[in-house]
């Protein structure tokens, strides 16, 4: 069974610091998809940013990157000029390849990072 | 924007209740899953319905059950409330993923349901 870890329970940066929450996966699938999701205080958990492990170009969204090691199954979440409304869990998730028909592949998630941002 | 639905965004039960959580979604989407969310253990997949009438057991089925009547809803059933299902209960959607244009679809998610039972 795949497994997904976030080594840091909680984070903190300065506001407009950049900061980088690590995630790390195990697989033994050449085919995958990977995934951040945002859940502030509201609790909409919201999808920050995806990739496809057969793309080797880095998934990038506005302030929002991430640095995709696929041999070493990493996928590392990079937030630039952070901003309080960046405060949040943020959980690492991984998806297999749709193989059947039904497309019904499981979301794995990781246990999450808190991000605090300091004024 | 896709909205899922989730009935009650507080909930508190006494230990043997029958308790019913509602999902809805407004999106047409295929597959429905219901989650909960513990400190410490990210969010565990309890069952999940790829289609109407469907569903297949998660990660932690037991002490729950679900029902899909309809495509648009998945209600996720307690049949004695425990103390031990004191939790955030989380509903997501997206379309099937059998189409290659949807292959990457992410889920969309409602806003939770805490649920206490004492």
């Amino acid at each position: 069974a795949q497994t997904v870890t976030q080594s840091q329970p909680e984070m903190s940066v300065q506001e407009a610091e950049t900061v980088t929450l690590s995630c790390t996966y195990d697989t033994s699938e050449s085919d995958y998809y990977l995934f951040w999701y945002k859940q502030p205080p509201s609790r909409q958990m919201i999808l920050v940013i995806r990739q496809e492990a057969y793309k080797q170009q880095n998934a990038t969204e506005n302030r929002f990157s991430v640095n995709f090691q696929k041999a070493a199954k990493s996928f590392s979440l990079k937030i630039s000029d952070s901003q309080l409304g960046d405060a949040a869990m943020y959980f690492c998730a991984y998806r297999n390849y749709p193989r059947s028909n039904f497309g019904n592949e499981k979301l794995t998630f990781g246990t999450g990072t808190r991000l605090t941002i300091i004024p | 924007d896709v909205k899922v639905t989730q009935s009650s965004r507080y909930l508190v039960k006494r230990t043997g209740e029958k308790v019913f959580l509602e999902c809805v979604q407004d999106m047409d989407h295929e597959n429905m899953f219901w989650y909960r969310q513990d400190p410490g253990l990210g969010l565990r997949l309890i069952y999940f319905s790829y289609d109407v009438k469907m569903k297949e057991k998660g990660d932690i089925p037991e002490g729950y059950s679900v029902s899909r009547e309809k495509k648009e809803r998945f209600s996720l059933i307690l049949e004695s409330a425990s103390t031990n299902q004191t939790s955030m209960y989380l509903c997501a959607s997206r379309f099937a993923l059998s189409p290659p244009h949807r292959r990457n679809s992410p889920l969309h998610f409602g806003n939770g349901t805490r649920l206490t039972v004492t």
